[in-house]
């Protein structure tokens, strides 16, 4: 059992650029969540799959965000026109079909420039 | 909706000391509810959960938490701190209708003092 990977580590970019983060699961896990974290704060829930089947967003998750899980396998979170306000680390969980738990991956911390 | 009030953001204790962090939570439905260590520059660790059953839950690195539903309470607790247990501490709950999205406190950040 290898964890939850998330690509990049890190990410600098300018306003207005657009980026995308990887997320992969551990394997056989079908649900997977993105969270959002910013300083001082606890991570914030944004939109999470099950399978392939996107099942909730929150309000938080803009018309610029944009989340696919296409093969219900690994997922990518995509930011477009990035702002300023963006500026955050973005987690990426999984979760096996029982047991309630979500296991989180090490982040992508992105900055907005 | 459910939302999580961690009561101290900051606390600092010596070491070998006993240490409590104290997490409320509001819910209109049954919950299940989780305690997550996070180290700088690093994901979430989970340290321990409640889903049901006995309400003294124990964890990792010795921590342990009770559930208490008429005070709507889950406190963690360690009889005594290390150096190591220095990171920030995040309470955190779900529905407990299946696995759902987890809603997070503000965090507290235990320092250990040598």
């Amino acid at each position: 059992d290898t964890g939850v990977s998330q690509d990049p580590r890190h990410k600098i970019t300018k306003r207005g650029q657009n980026v995308t983060f990887r997320c992969d699961p551990i394997s056989e896990h079908n649900r997977l969540y993105w969270y959002r974290q910013t300083l001082g704060q606890g991570p914030e829930f944004l939109t999470y799959f099950q399978n392939e089947a996107q099942l909730e967003k929150s309000r938080l998750l803009s018309d610029r965000f944009s989340a696919e899980r296409p093969k219900g396998s690994f997922s990518t979170l995509e930011i477009q026109r990035t702002e300023q306000g963006d500026s955050a680390m973005y987690l990426c969980a999984s979760s096996p079909r029982r047991g309630g738990e979500q296991y989180f991956g090490p982040g992508t911390r992105l900055t907005v420039t | 909706a459910q939302s999580v009030t961690q009561l101290d953001s900051q606390v600092p204790v010596f070491e070998e000391a006993p240490v409590e962090l104290r997490c409320n939570y509001s819910s209109s439905v049954s919950v299940y509810l989780f305690w997550y260590v996070q180290y700088p520059n690093q994901g979430l660790q989970l340290l321990l959960k409640y889903l049901s059953g006995s309400t003294l839950v124990k964890g990792i690195n010795g921590f342990e938490a009770e559930f208490n539903k008429s005070q709507t309470s889950f406190h963690l607790r360690k009889p005594s701190v290390h150096i190591s247990d220095t990171a920030e501490y995040f309470c955190a709950v779900s529905r407990n209708s299946g696995n759902t999205p987890l809603v997070f406190g503000k965090g507290t950040r235990l320092s250990v003092i040598a």
